[in-house]
């Protein structure tokens, strides 16, 4: 499984912008990128995915790298809602198409905002 | 549109027993995966049921089995508890083809 590399911790004031960083050095040319947020006593919350161009939602951008190798995970406006453990995970063609939606989490990324 | 829901949502065991766990998906998804998630650590797949099937597993062993029912909701079984079992179990559901998993809010499991 395509591995995935994030900080284990940030820090953001609240309504400034976050900028979440994932290194994904082996990723493959079929895999996709997810984002996925779990904040307190929930379970994970589907954030974004992209494959090679930048993707907006109304919850959060993602931007790629050109060679793939690295993605960011951005956040226009922090709010203290948005305090979560932040999980960047690689999904395969192979499983899209198959299993469908066997996602492997890492640690994460812990986001603190502040008031 | 009702969410995912799990239940219960606490449950304390004792090392040797057996415990089941309960989804409920989300209305029109046919497809629920099931995650086990230690203090701490992400949440790790233990194995997925689409159309009342095991549609793929994670490394658990097979004290960890699961059902699918036609109204897609789906048990999770785990045999011969040990103290290692104790995590938040959580259940995902998705509508086939979609990018997207819709997590319950998980079942804390303690094991003693």
């Amino acid at each position: 499984d395509a591995k995935t590399t994030q900080p284990n911790s940030m820090e953001s004031n609240e309504e400034e912008p976050v900028h979440l960083p994932c290194n994904h050095s082996t990723i493959s040319g079929t895999d996709y990128i997810h984002w996925y947020r779990q904040l307190p006593s929930q379970g994970p919350e589907y954030v974004i995915h992209g494959l090679t161009s930048n993707v907006n939602n109304r919850m959060a951008s993602l931007a790629i790298a050109e060679d793939r190798k690295s993605s960011t995970l951005i956040l226009h406006r922090a709010t203290l809602r948005d305090a979560a453990v932040y999980y960047c995970i690689l999904m395969s063609q192979r499983d899209r198409g198959s299993t469908l939606g066997r996602l492997y989490f890492g640690r994460g990324t812990q986001l603190t905002v502040w008031p | 549109e009702t969410g995912v829901t799990q239940s219960p949502t606490h449950l304390i065991k004792t090392r040797g027993q057996q415990v089941t766990l309960r989804c409920s998906s989300q209305s029109g998804h046919n497809t629920v995966s099931w995650y086990q998630q230690a203090l701490g650590q992400g949440p790790q797949f233990i194995f997925q049921y689409y159309r009342e099937e095991e549609n793929g597993r994670g490394n658990f062993p097979p004290r960890f089995s699961g059902l699918q029912f036609p109204n897609y909701s789906s048990e999770l079984n785990v045999n011969a508890l040990e103290l290692d079992d104790s995590a938040l179990y959580l259940c995902a559901s998705s509508p086939r083809g979609s990018d997207e998993q819709y997590f319950g809010p998980g079942t804390r499991l303690t094991v003693t």
